[in-house]
């Protein structure tokens, strides 16, 4: 079946540090990506998506890019903030099964202080 | 404007009690989905509606967990004969419908379950 497999957390890094958090992934077909964040007492919300290889989604400063050879969609950002704390999820849609359901990782805390 | 309202936040229960829980999506969205997260875990898709009725409800762990939604907007979880291993959040969310590719889903904040 699909899955998806992210970085054990939790990170923690100092403001206007480098972020990678790593995510790969088992799927047939061709799915599309998806990277989800969920801020201290807030819900599930999502970031940046990415629907087929080579693609590159982006938001709020984050990017990733989809990597079929290596079946990847590592999460980036170039200098992270302190509001940047929370919990990241990298999750898939499978376009060869059901095209509603998500199939997430465990998630990646962040902590990033001042 | 209003985001998926998830009630209540919290809830303690006994093991073997029945639990409700209620979810109300943002206005206008057809489809709602329900899923849960074990602690340490991602979430884990349990059943989705387009409208009234369940299209999949093949992540519902077994017949103790239904879920209804008889207008089309408000959904209700219901959980029969709780055990200890139901205690997780349960997470709602909703869409306008379509692929989820095209169509974000739009997450309440949970319903932390525990069951003693």
């Amino acid at each position: 079946g699909d899955s998806v497999t992210q970085m054990e957390g939790p990170v923690t890094l100092s403001e206007e540090a480098f972020l990678t958090i790593n995510c790969t992934y088992t799927a047939t077909g061709y799915p599309s990506l998806f990277w989800y964040v969920q801020y201290p007492g807030e819900g599930l919300q999502l970031l940046l998506k990415a629907t087929k290889a080579d693609d590159k989604g982006s938001n709020k400063g984050f990017e990733a890019t989809y990597r079929k050879e290596t079946t990847s969609f590592h999460l980036e950002k170039g200098s992270v903030q302190v509001s940047d704390s929370a919990v990241y999820f990298c999750a898939l849609i499978n376009s060869g099964g059901s095209n509603y359901k998500l199939t997430f990782g465990k998630g990646t805390l962040l902590t990033v202080n001042p | 404007g209003a985001g998926v309202s998830q009630t209540p936040s919290n809830k303690v229960t006994e093991k073997g009690k029945y639990v409700e829980l209620r979810c109300d999506p943002i206005s206008g969205h057809t489809a709602l989905y329900w899923y849960r997260q074990s602690l340490g875990q991602g979430p884990e898709f349990l059943i989705y509606f387009q409208g009234t009725g369940a299209a999949d409800d093949s992540g519902l762990p077994n017949d103790r967990f239904f879920a209804v939604r008889p207008e089309g907007s408000v959904s209700t979880l219901k959980i029969q004969r709780t055990e200890r291993g139901d205690s997780a959040v349960y997470l709602c969310a909703s869409s306008l419908g379509g692929a989820a590719w095209d169509s974000p889903l739009h997450f309440g904040n949970g319903t932390r379950l525990t069951v003693t």
